[in-house]
């Protein structure tokens, strides 16, 4: 069976620091993996997805950025982080569309707690 | 632009049934989606429709009509666990999450 694992699943940094969020995906090959943001009471934004290695769809401009170094690891970044960039991250993959019989459903890591201060 | 809509929170009875609707406007349609999240942890999935019609899944019942925009999740014999909040969502033309604000269900005793 599949399963998706991220981490770390909590960290408090301040204004400026760099940041390093890592996803990785076990029991599939070729997923379409994904990274959210969920600011408190508010809905899912999705920040990239990628369809393959090295290939990153942003749909946010911001300062973060993702990477897709290997076919089953995504690593989500930023050079200096501010204010705004406290939430809750979580990564998610699915299968390549019309792989799934269940509509490319999208499954989620334990997701990340993230505090700027 | 695309949109989804659901009520931003709902209250229930332990014991009871609970409907949980959710309204779309998308650029085309690859299916529905609900998942259910609790309080400070990831959203699991819960049910997927692409045809009209009912899904059900034991005490989970997830109905779409196309024609309307429009799907509930209904929930029976609610249960202090199933307090959480509903997440609609639906997969557009080019195989893309729109996503709702999710509902957040409170269960009573």
């Amino acid at each position: 069976s599949q399963t998706i694992h991220q981490w770390p699943a909590t960290l408090v940094q301040p204004v400026g620091s760099p940041l390093s969020l890592e996803c990785t995906v076990e029991g599939t090959s070729n997923p379409n993996l994904y990274w959210y943001r969920q600011a408190a009471g508010r809905g899912l934004q999705l920040l990239f997805y990628s369809v393959g290695i090295g290939q990153i769809s942003s749909e946010v401009p911001q300062n973060l950025s993702a990477s897709r170094p290997q076919d089953r690891q995504f690593i989500l970044s930023s050079k200096k982080l501010l204010l705004s960039d406290s939430g809750f991250y979580l990564c998610a993959w699915s299968a390549t569309p019309g792989t799934d019989g269940a509509g490319n459903t999208i499954y989620f890591g334990e997701g990340s707690w993230l505090t700027v201060v | 632009g695309q949109n989804i809509d659901q009520p931003t929170e709902m209250t229930a009875t332990e014991g009871a049934i609970v409907q949980i609707n959710c309204t779309y406007q998308t650029s085309g349609f690859n299916g529905l989606f609900w998942y259910q999240q609790h309080a400070g942890e990831a959203p699991t999935f819960l049910s997927y429709n692409v045809l009209d019609g009912l899904e059900e899944k034991g005490r989970f019942s997830s109905f779409l009509s196309r024609s309307k925009g429009y799907s509930y999740l209904l929930l029976k014999e609610l249960q202090m666990k199933d307090s959480a909040s509903y997440l609609c969502a639906v997969m557009d033309s080019n195989y893309q999450l729109i996503w709702g604000a999710g509902t957040k269900l409170i269960i009573k005793p």
